[in-house]
Order: structure tokens, then C-alpha cells, then sequence
């Protein structure tokens, strides 16, 4: 079961890039990385979602080296509408059980 | 655009009682999770579906609690004899799942219900 490790917060100022990186050693082969952000009282929304080297979508990167012991979300240019949780979600293959982690929580100010 | 819905999203219990939850998915997503989240905690797995068929279920998951998926649609939660550890948001999402494992999907979470255990 791999479990994940992530700052606990983190604070940027508006238009600043923000890199959020997550600890998870005991990786397994088939495991995905995926990230999710949480606003209050509601449930987490999916980011972005990797399995080595780069992926990029319309709102972040993903960076993940080659040991896939880490990963680091990348999101360019916060916004004050960025403020939220974070988590980083290790999964197995089949039909484990998925991990999030206790989340990095992001302040972005004016 | 229909998202994941839950029902009801507060409920307020005495400790001793008995609660159902109810979750749909998004239509035509095959696996449905069921997950709890506690205050500053990331949300903790309970259980899982693939279409009507319960394929795991979460180690830390007390007898107390039970989950169906009738028909491989809406799926139910209950907790029996609640206990004031109880209370948390009880988070449900679905995915349109392929042939690998549930890791790989793009998970779409309700709103959550919370609980309230007095």
C-alpha cells in the first residue's frame, strides 16, 4: 500500500507558479499518480493524472522523475480561486485500495 | 450536465440510530466508490463497485457499516448503531472504468453528505 507524504501548506501570491511535490517511496509498478483539488464542503475535483516523466493539461503539470518516488504538481500563474486542498492519490493496480494523502493545503494571496 | 448526487447532504443522528445514505453516479459509470473524510484528514477509502458487484471493501470498515449497489445504479450506504466517531462527510464518485484497475480512472465526487453523530 503506498502511502503518500505532501507539505501540509503552502502559500504563493496571485500570478506566481506553485510546484506542490508528494512523497510516495513504496510506489508499485502499475501505480498511477493522481492529484485532486478540494474546495470547503465539497468533494475533490481531478487534476491531472500520470505514470512517469511529463504530462501537461489545460491547468497543471505533472512532473514525475524516473524512480517514480515522487512527483511534483505544477500550476502556473495561481489565481486567488486556486486556494484549496490538494491531494495526491497512489493506486494500485486491480482492484486495491486507493490512498490519498492528508493534502497541501494552498493559500494564494491578492 | 448531471454530476455525481448525494442525499441527503446533512443529517443529524443520536448515537444509537441507524442512517442511509444514497449516492447516484453519473450515468453509465461503471465503478462507484464510497469514501469518508474527516476535518483536515484526506478521504479515507470504504468500498468499492464495480457495476452491482461489491469487489473490496476497506479492512478498517466496521461490520456496522454496509453498502449495495442494486442493479448497478444508485448505491446506498448505511451505518447501523452509529457512534459519535461516525460523524465525518461521506463521500461518493464514480468512474467510467476500463479494463485496468480502478487507479487509472478519472474519479467525479458528489457533494458529500455529512454526518452528525450526537
Amino acid at each position: 500500500l503506498a502511502k503518500t507524504t505532501q507539505p501540509i501548506s503552502m502559500d504563493s501570491y496571485e500570478g506566481q507558479e506553485v510546484n506542490i511535490t508528494c512523497s510516495h517511496n513504496n510506489i508499485a509498478t502499475n501505480d498511477y499518480i493522481t492529484w485532486y483539488q478540494q474546495f470547503p464542503s465539497q468533494g475533490p475535483r481531478f487534476i491531472i493524472q500520470g505514470y512517469k516523466t511529463k504530462v501537461t493539461n489545460e491547468v497543471a503539470s505533472l512532473f514525475i522523475p524516473a524512480d517514480r518516488k515522487s512527483s511534483t504538481l505544477s500550476l502556473p500563474r495561481v489565481s486567488l480561486s486556486d486556494t484549496a486542498v490538494y491531494y495526491c492519490l497512489v493506486g494500485g493496480s486491480g482492484y486495491s485500495t486507493l490512498t490519498f494523502g492528508k493534502g497541501t493545503m494552498l493559500l494564494v494571496s491578492p | 450536465d448531471t454530476g455525481v448526487s448525494q442525499d441527503p447532504r446533512h443529517k443529524i443522528t443520536k448515537r444509537g440510530q441507524n442512517v442511509t445514505f444514497r449516492c447516484d453516479p453519473i450515468s453509465e459509470h461503471n465503478r462507484l466508490y464510497w469514501y469518508r473524510q474527516t476535518l483536515g484528514q484526506g478521504p479515507e477509502f470504504l468500498t468499492y463497485f464495480q457495476n452491482e458487484a461489491q469487489l473490496e471493501k476497506s479492512r478498517l470498515l466496521s461490520d456496522r457499516f454496509s453498502a449495495e449497489r442494486p442493479k448497478g445504479s444508485f448505491s446506498t450506504l448505511e451505518i447501523q448503531r452509529t457512534e459519535q466517531g461516525d460523524s465525518a462527510m461521506y463521500l461518493c464518485a464514480s468512474s467510467l472504468g476500463g479494463t485496468s484497475g480502478p487507479s487509472t480512472d478519472t474519479q467525479y465526487f458528489g457533494p458529500g453528505t455529512r454526518l452528525t453523530v450526537l
